[in-house]
């Protein structure tokens, strides 16, 4: 029983296409996120959404576009998409409030090859 | 300069070695402190949690946060070929800022048999 699962887990495209990445979490989590693996392992926030709200949003070019239509789902959508996209985008789920501990759940990630 | 600096490695030991894994930081308004396990094509998983100074031991694992000089260690006793992996360090400011972690960038550890 997978708590955080992303599909597709690869995907290889041309640059200029527009692809899309979804993630389904079952904790019962308000809050998800999409993180951004390059291939020296450094992970970055792009976007977090609290029950279907933004609220951070790095500095992201404006071709990335989250889109939350529930709690439980955090889609990712990528414009016109550019060799510097290649990298593994991992969504992530947490509990928020003055119990929370940071403890992101992590999904297994999709990994974004732009040819 | 990064807000979070990490070796990235690799560091090869022999099983049964006693592992130190380090990050330093600049921003003083960190208090929750975190080590994340990365196995190769998987998403990171939380190892430790640690608020404010202190140690934290969990098994075979302790993390160590030392505030004044914004250093944090996670070490790992008798370790095994399954620790490899990358481990990522991780810090938030709480409160307002949540879970907005700042990662370091990994250090890659290799345990062999």
């Amino acid at each position: 029983d997978t708590a955080v699962s992303q599909t597709p887990k690869y995907l290889v495209t041309q640059m200029g296409n527009d692809k899309s990445i979804k993630c389904e979490q079952n904790l019962g989590h308000d809050t998800m996120y999409w993180y951004k693996q390059d291939s020296k392992k450094f992970l970055k926030i792009m976007f977090s959404y609290n029950n279907k709200e933004l609220i951070i949003n790095e500095t992201v070019p404006n071709r990335f576009s989250p889109k939350s239509p529930d709690k439980a789902h955090l889609n990712l959508h990528i414009n016109s998409l550019e060799l510097g996209d290649s990298a593994v985008y991992f969504c992530a789920s947490s509990e928020t409030g003055t119990m929370n501990t940071g403890e992101l759940f992590f999904g297994e990630g999709s990994r974004l090859t732009v040819l | 300069q990064k807000e979070v600096e990490q070796d990235p490695g690799p560091l090869s030991v022999p099983e049964g070695a006693i592992v130190s894994l380090n990050c330093t930081y600049s921003n003083s308004a960190f208090q929750y402190f975190m080590w994340y396990r990365q196995y190769s094509r998987k998403g990171p998983e939380l190892l430790m949690y640690t608020y404010s100074s202190g140690n934290k031991e969990d098994g075979r694992f302790t993390a160590q946060v030392d505030k004044s000089s914004k250093y944090i260690s996670l070490f790992i006793r008798d370790s095994q070929p399954s620790d490899s992996a990358t481990y990522l360090c991780a810090m938030s400011a709480g409160g307002n800022a949540g879970n907005m972690l700042t990662f370091g960038g990994g250090t890659r550890l290799m345990v062999k048999p």
